[in-house]
């Protein structure tokens, strides 16, 4: 069973949209939620981390976790060409916190 | 800012060679892990490693794979027998806490076996 899926997209936007990223998860035990940036053959980078339900914001980054359906979602605000890569969420295997699963990325691409 | 650095940028090897990886983690961080990413899939866990001994490992990291803390900066992976499928990014990551929080990831390593 897939523990964390992810549209691969790619997903293409102009300069100034709204992004919506999302994520559907199987554990319901899941309660931190992440979510890195992946330019292109880099390592991930951290972005958004989210605890539990609710809403959390980081500049044009908007973090959002539904655990009633088990889904969580990043939303990019006045999206820029610099915000073109892959966008990975990420969640503890376990309590302790000691592996993360990621899901397979969602490639953006914003033209200006 | 603190990073995590990892060393060499691209490994190019023969199947059967051993290979070490090498990773120097933000200094103030005390847990430390491998990933790997096999070109156009997932970020895979390899290994978590605290205080010295591992901590938790996946089914992918079996007898081949060794981690060693050498030193008080050093954070290595050692594969004994390299084998095609070895091919990949090899990214460390390190964190002051456990607990879901923040993994901080270093630029990889890619490792190309021939």
């Amino acid at each position: 069973q897939k523990e964390v899926e992810q549209d691969p997209g790619p997903l293409s936007v102009p300069e100034g949209a709204i992004v919506s990223l999302n994520c559907t998860y199987s554990n319901s035990a899941f309660q931190y939620f992440m979510w890195y940036r992946q330019y292109s053959r880099k390592g991930p980078e951290l972005l958004m981390y989210t605890y539990s339900s609710g809403n959390k914001e980081d500049g044009r980054f908007t973090a959002q976790v539904d655990k009633s359906s088990k889904y969580i979602s990043l939303f990019i605000r006045d999206s820029q060409p610099s915000d073109s890569a892959t966008y990975l969420c990420a969640i503890p295997a376990n309590q302790a916190g000691t592996a993360l699963i990621f899901g397979k990325g969602t490639t953006l691409s914003v033209s200006s | 800012e603190p990073e995590v650095t990892q060393t060499p940028s691209h490994q190019v090897t023969q199947m059967g060679q051993e290979v070490i990886l090498r990773c120097v983690p933000i200094s103030n961080h005390l847990y430390f892990y491998w990933y790997r990413q096999i070109l156009g899939q997932k970020v895979e866990f390899l290994v978590s490693f605290y205080n010295n001994e591992i901590s938790e490992k996946s089914e992918i990291f079996d007898d081949q794979f060794s981690v060693e803390r050498p030193d008080g900066s050093n954070f290595t992976l050692k594969i004994r027998s390299t084998k095609l499928e070895d091919s990949a990014m090899y990214f460390c990551a390190s964190s002051f806490r456990t607990g879901g929080t923040e993994q901080f990831f270093g630029p990889g390593t890619r490792l190309t076996v021939l």
